[in-house]
């Protein structure tokens, strides 16, 4: 049973506008989420994080929007940029225990920014 | 700061094998967690140290397994190796190991089973 989902596996986005990547989760306990960017033959990066109190949280070209009623976020790219093209990872912390041990991972969602 | 590292980066292994996969944390922190990254499923949790104990386990069989250092390294251990281990074995660490901290991961170790 998958609680954190990232339903699109691809995602072509042409240089200059706008990449939206969406993830979607089942566990209402998740209080706190992170986005992940991953190069091939590298580990995952940090990108940014929202926490369950806010709906937004903005970092120079990203956006991460949470919309708890929905069990939906969003990362908005703006202006997407050739070295965007990465695989991007939607992360949950349940809200227990307070070990990051416990995060759960979606599948990914790999962007491709056209130049 | 030197980052996470992980060794070897590739590792080639036959069925029935097993296989030691090390990680060095960032000098520092103290809780290091498991990942192994396959195209089929993405990122699943093998466990996580901190302190040398064993705070959380995925759900993996027990041929998985691991350890850590009283200097915080970590290694992992797959025992009778089968085909579907193939995969990428990330490393991450971070300070305490909370869940509003920032995972700093390693670049992987590449294991192929034939």
């Amino acid at each position: 049973d998958q609680q954190v989902k990232q339903n699109s596996p691809s995602l072509s986005v042409q240089e200059g506008r706008i990449s939206i990547l969406n993830c979607d989760y089942t566990n209402s306990m998740f209080d706190y989420f992170l986005w992940y960017k991953k190069y091939p033959a590298e580990g995952p990066t940090f990108l940014i994080s929202i926490s369950s109190i806010k709906d937004k949280n903005e970092d120079g070209r990203f956006t991460v929007f949470l919309n708890k009623s929905a069990k939906h976020l969003s990362l908005h790219i703006v202006p997407s940029q050739p070295g965007d093209s990465a695989v991007y990872f939607c992360a949950a912390s349940p809200n227990y225990g307070g070990s990051q041990g416990n995060l759960i991972f979606g599948k990914g969602t790999k962007l491709s920014v056209k130049p | 700061k030197a980052g996470v590292t992980q060794t070897p980066r590739y590792l080639i292994k036959t069925r029935g094998q097993q296989v030691t996969l090390s990680c060095s944390p960032i000098s520092g922190h103290r809780s290091v967690s498991w990942y192994q990254q396959t195209p089929g499923q993405g990122l699943q949790f093998l466990f996580e140290y901190f302190s040398e104990t064993q705070r959380n386990k995925g759900n993996f069989p027990g041929r998985f397994s691991g350890r850590q250092f009283s200097n915080s390294r970590s290694e992992m251990n797959v025992s009778t190796l089968e085909l579907g281990d193939s995969a990428l074995y990330l490393c991450a660490s971070s300070s305490r190991g909370q869940t509003n901290e920032k995972l700093f991961f390693g670049s992987g170790t590449q294991l192929s089973v034939l």
